[in-house]
């Protein structure tokens, strides 16, 4: 079965220091792979998609880069944070898995305070 | 993405039928509508999925108006682990697509024990 995996689960960061973010897939291979964000109080914004190996596509301009250098690992960054930047960062992936459907499969996600 | 309007938050009360509304009047021909649910402090998850005609699965029914400008996801006995924040979203892949999905404020569902 697919296991998606996500750490740090919760973060503290001061303003201005950066930010490493992984996310890992098992038991699937070539996912598109996703990193959405959700502010306190709003709903999810997708940050970034990736369709393949060092494929990267941004959806909104901001301090954030992504990262995918092995199949089944997505790499959330940024060289100094801003307190905008807090929120639920979460990664998700899509594939034909066997199944009818090739639904969002979401992790756990990481909590990111930057104070 | 064509636009959803849900409503901000729906009560019910346990082991009764919730009806949710989804309305996207500008929908197109080839937009599928995706339901996602998230509890408290988790991702969100698959619910179920359609393009024309009714759907049913596990965990819910879909149903899709005939001129599919509205659908309504229906949970036949509501627990309280469905309380959740349901998100309606159009969609022109069946399974999201790889450009990824476009999360409304969605409704929030209450249930009372």
């Amino acid at each position: 079965s697919q296991t998606i995996h996500q750490w740090p689960a919760t973060l503290v960061q001061p303003v201005g220091s950066p930010l490493s973010l992984e996310c890992t897939v098992e038991g699937t291979s070539n996912p598109n792979l996703y990193w959405y964000r959700q502010a306190a109080g709003r709903g999810l914004q997708l940050l970034f998609y990736s369709v393949g190996i060092g494929q990267i596509s941004s959806e909104v301009p901001q301090n954030l880069s992504a990262s995918r250098p092995q199949d089944r690992q997505f790499i959330l960054s940024s060289k100094k944070l801003l307190l905008s930047d807090s929120g639920f960062y979460l990664c998700a992936w899509s594939g034909l898995a066997g199944g009818l459907t090739n639904e969002q499969f979401f992790g756990p996600g990481t909590r990111l305070t930057v104070l | 993405d064509a636009k959803t309007t849900q409503p901000n938050s729906m009560e019910s009360n346990e082991e009764e039928p919730v009806h949710l509304p989804c309305n996207h009047s500008t929908i197109s021909g080839t937009d599928y509508i995706h339901w996602y649910r998230q509890l408290p402090s988790q991702g969100p998850e698959y619910v179920i999925h359609g393009l024309t005609s009714n759907v049913n699965n596990r965990m819910a029914s879909l149903a899709i108006a005939e001129d599919r400008k509205s659908s309504t996801l229906i949970l036949h006995r509501a627990t309280l682990r469905d309380a959740a924040v349901y998100y309606c979203i159009l969609d022109m892949y069946s399974g999201g697509g790889a450009d990824g999905l476009t999360f409304g404020k969605g409704t929030h569902l209450i249930i009372q024990p």
